[in-house]
């Protein structure tokens, strides 16, 4: 039969405003983690990353956060724009994985004008 | 620098056959991974090689393989093709041990399976 595709959870953001991206990864061993931002039609591109000896790191334009605690990770961009515009996918890994790792299922981010 | 390039780009096959997707990744890094997207199952693992060897496997079946070049360039394998194997098929390259481990993707090969 026809499979069921993901549902992917949408964030739509007016142009110019901060956007938040959520997720819940699975495994407490984890200990590395990484978001990728993936444009139609491209693969997936590095964003940012952090460890988790880390509960926070920035870079240009976004900023990401770990909750251990709660196994939370999220991703916030500042002052959104339209070429922002992609699905985001948080991934965790433990470092002696190397290549392996385990991908969320993604937020479809819409920039609005 | 060059990034990782997959050929090829996309392609088409037929329920029985097989498909070689080929990956070269960027120089200098010597694992590679290959991933499988799909709209129902997302971005999952299939295998990683490093030093010709494959380090790595995800969970699919055996109809599934890999290998990996003394140059460190990469293919994959897909016989016996099923409709369910229509996926855009993902390679990455890493600069693997002692690093954080970031992969570096390409374009993907979509394959089509009518």
């Amino acid at each position: 039969g026809e499979s069921v595709g993901l549902h992917l959870p949408t964030l739509s953001v007016q142009e110019g405003d901060n956007s938040i991206i959520n997720c819940a990864y699975s495994n407490s061993a984890s200990d590395y983690f990484i978001w990728y931002k993936q444009e139609s039609g491209k693969g997936p591109q590095f964003i940012i990353d952090i460890r988790s000896n880390m509960d926070k790191r920035q870079g240009q334009r976004v900023t990401v956060l770990l909750n251990k605690t709660v196994k939370h990770l999220s991703l916030q961009i500042a002052a959104t724009q339209p070429g922002d515009s992609a699905v985001y996918f948080c991934a965790e890994k433990r470092t002696d994985s190397w290549g392996k790792f385990q991908f969320g299922a993604g937020t479809q981010v819409v920039v609005t004008p | 620098k060059a990034g990782v390039t997959q050929t090829p780009r996309y392609l088409i096959k037929t329920r029985g056959q097989q498909v070689t997707l080929s990956c070269s990744p960027i120089s200098g890094h010597r694992s590679v991974s290959w991933y499988q997207q799909t709209p129902g199952q997302g971005l999952q693992f299939l295998f990683e090689y490093f030093s010709e060897t494959q380090r790595n496997k995800g969970n699919f079946p055996g109809r599934f393989s890999g290998r990996q070049f003394s140059n460190s360039r990469s293919e994959m394998n897909v016989s016996t093709l099923e409709l369910g194997d229509s996926a855009l098929y993902l390679c990455a390259s890493s600069l693997a041990q002692g690093h954080t481990g970031e992969l570096f993707f390409g374009e993907g090969s979509r394959l089509t399976v009518l």
